[in-house]
């Protein structure tokens, strides 16, 4: 079946200006995370998702990031006025289940800020 | 906070040889343990956990086993093949909120010679 997909792969964009990522799902998974993922590290959780509620945004390095997820399904990671030090991967997964569930992951949004 | 303490890479090997990648963690709790895998061009795998002390995760050739007294979880594997090329990533699971928040290590490039 399909896995979860990110949309655009990759993104550029200039200093200062705002972007949106864009993750799906795979279908029937109520919880979903997003992750960070820079240049030879490991994915650092930034938040996530039970149902349409953002039950932990503990990740979120400020306020220019902000994510949602209004109908349950697609999400959507927002950076206000991006910064140099944003570019990396953007991950998503999903799992069946908050607890004790698999993660999924897509496949990334590699972000460039220049 | 928890943290995972990966050995640094890259490592690189023949096909058939035996291997082990170090893993340590610190954690307040009790977490889940896990070995994450990145093949060329392709989004995080998951290829083994272990959910408590003792526990034996394995998985196509490789295994891990929790070890509370020592904190570390080494993946092993006895022959390796140049298929087992990737980026290895071990991470524990922090429950909060509900949440399975992974914590990640830096990642272990592994490259396989024919």
């Amino acid at each position: 079946g399909a896995g979860v997909s990110q949309t655009p792969s990759n993104k550029v964009t200039e200093k200062g200006k705002y972007v949106e990522l864009r993750c799906d799902p795979i279908s029937g998974h109520t919880a979903l995370y997003w992750y960070r993922q820079s240049l030879g590290q490991g994915p650092e959780f930034l938040i996530y998702f039970q149902g349409t509620g953002a039950a932990d945004d503990s990740g979120l390095p400020n306020d220019r990031f902000f994510a949602v997820r209004p109908e349950g399904s697609v999400s959507t990671l927002k950076i206000q006025r991006t910064e140099r030090g944003d570019s990396a991967v953007y991950l998503c997964a999903s799992s069946l289940s908050s607890v004790a569930s698999e993660q999924y992951f897509g496949p990334g949004t590699r972000l460039t800020v220049t | 906070g928890d943290s995972v303490t990966q050995m640094e890479g890259p490592v690189t090997l023949s096909e058939e040889a035996f291997l082990t990648i170090n893993c340590t963690y610190t954690a307040t709790g009790y977490p889940s343990l896990f070995w994450y895998v990145q093949y060329p061009g392709e989004g995080l795998q998951l290829l083994l956990k272990a959910t408590k002390a003792d526990d034996k995760g394995s998985n196509k050739g490789f295994e891990a086993t929790y070890r509370k007294e020592t904190t570390s979880f080494h993946l092993e594997k006895g022959s390796v093949q140049v298929s087992d090329s990737a980026v290895y990533f071990c991470a524990l699971s922090e429950n909060g909120q509900g949440a399975q928040k992974l914590v990640f290590g830096q990642g272990t490039r592994l490259t396989i010679n024919p």
